[in-house]
């Protein structure tokens, strides 16, 4: 298995720009999750979606980020308008939630966003 | 979410075992300790999980305490490659939600 992609690996942009970054999880996980990790937050979760249906949007910071997830196969994490606070690297990680109890994360590489 | 405290960083030296601590004094009765490592400009990867017994896996080992209040993360021979970041993170597998609350976490260095 290719494991998560996420793609770019890396975004330059000018502030007030739309950024989109795309997560394609692992065939067969049921769980996405987007996070974002700065040198002053830490690793901090966004969103995740079980099935396809946002489960707990209360880690987005505010009206500018918005995430979708149309299929099982692909999500979105969308910010509009960007802004220099958002420079940051984005990871997606996705999981298969079954009958076991617990269920592994697996992280893509990341997206390095640096907005201007 | 229960609250893990963890050293901010430790060292090792090449080859020897390295034993990681977390400190989960409010821990649940359905809290599992999972273990996540973030090598440099990577994702965080899976290390290992526990509810009440020691678990062995080919990557490490976790010996959890007896009133489940701490546990430590165990690397039987660290190499280089070990050196990353090691969090510690509770989560209650049987409840409603699977999402991972991470902290700070242990830096590990390795020396050669």
């Amino acid at each position: 298995d290719a494991g998560v992609i996420q793609s770019p690996r890396h975004e330059v942009t000018e502030m007030g720009q739309e950024v989109t970054l795309r997560c394609k999880p692992i065939s067969g996980h049921n769980s996405l999750f987007w996070y974002r990790q700065t040198m002053m937050r830490g690793l901090e979760l966004l969103i995740y979606f079980n099935n396809n249906v946002p489960i707990d949007d209360s880690g987005m910071p505010e009206d500018r980020f918005s995430a979708k997830m149309p299929n099982a196969s692909f999500s979105t994490l969308k910010i509009q308008p960007s802004e220099p606070r958002d420079s940051a690297v984005y990871f997606c990680a996705s999981s298969f939630r079954g009958r076991a109890v617990s269920d592994t994360q697996y992280f893509g590489p990341g997206t390095r966003l640096t907005v201007l | 979410d229960a609250k893990t405290t963890q050293p901010n960083s430790m060292e090792s030296n090449e080859e020897e075992p390295v034993h990681l601590p977390c400190n989960h004094s409010t821990i649940s009765g359905t809290d599992y300790i999972h273990w996540y490592r973030q090598l440099p400009s990577q994702g965080p990867e899976y290390v290992i999980h526990g509810l009440t017994s020691n678990v062995n896996n080919r990557m490490a080992s976790l010996a959890i305490a007896e009133d489940r209040k701490s546990s430590t993360l165990i690397l039987h021979r660290a190499t280089l490659r070990d050196a990353a970041v090691y969090y510690c993170i509770l989560r209650d597998d049987g409840g409603a939600t699977n999402k991972l609350i991470f902290g700070t976490g242990t830096l590990l260095a390795v020396q050669p």
